[in-house]
């Protein structure tokens, strides 16, 4: 079966600075794609950012990246420059590439940012 | 566009009632998804559908029913209303590709069963 981990419950940062939000999952496939999700307070998923594990390069979308090991089955998010924005609830995600209905979720980070 | 849409954004249900989870999308996707949240914990499946007329189970279907008419909506039932279904339903849609797929959520729906 799938799992997806995260074991930071909550973390902190200050406005401004880098932060690094961890995430491992199990899988005995070798194609699926990870994502990012962000939560704010308003309770609606934004997607922050997807990675194919048939790419070698790792995703980024602006201030956001990933930091892919697939071998180590590793998927962390950076946060660059961190706004007051960016506070929020983090989800992992994890679906199988050929399996619509697999689609897992991590129980979450908690992130604040501090002015 | 108005994305994905759902009503209401909040219900109390008595144990033992039924209501229906009204979910709209109007990007023209063929893929659409029932999730819930519960407090503390990330989205689990329920229900899927990858066009109008054709639904399958996910990881947590039981207490559930789903249809799939038209392309645009995408309703969830829930007949005998228990305390554990107390929860955070999202409604997610995407238009797949072969292997390209990318989920748009809306907003949620609260739902309390006491």
């Amino acid at each position: 079966a799938q799992t997806v981990t995260q074991s930071q419950p909550e973390m902190s940062v200050q406005e401004a600075e880098t932060v690094t939000l961890s995430c491992t999952y199990d899988t005995s496939e070798s194609d699926y794609y990870l994502f990012w999700y962000k939560q704010p307070p308003s309770r609606q998923m934004i997607l922050v950012i997807r990675q194919e594990a048939y790419k070698q390069q790792n995703a980024t979308e602006n201030r956001f990246s990933v930091n892919f090991q697939k071998a180590a089955k590793s998927f962390s998010l950076k946060i660059s420059d961190s706004q007051l924005g960016d506070a929020a609830m983090y989800f992992c995600a994890y679906r199988a590439i050929y399996n619509f209905n697999k689609f897992y979720f991590g129980s979450g980070t908690k992130l604040n940012v501090k002015p | 566009n108005a994305g994905v849409t759902q009503t209401p954004k909040f219900r109390i249900l008595k144990i033992g009632q039924s209501m229906t989870l009204q979910c709209a999308q109007d990007m023209n996707h063929n893929y659409m998804y029932w999730y819930r949240q519960d407090p503390g914990m990330g989205l689990k499946l329920i229900y899927y559908s990858v066009g109008a007329g054709i639904t399958d189970k996910g990881e947590v279907p039981n207490g559930y029913n789903v249809s799939r008419s038209t392309t645009e909506d995408f309703p969830l039932r829930l007949e005998l209303a228990a305390p554990s279904q107390t929860s955070v339903y999202f409604c997610a849609s995407s238009y797949a590709r072969g292997v390209e797929e990318t989920q748009y959520f809306g907003p949620g729906t609260r739902l309390l069963v006491l």
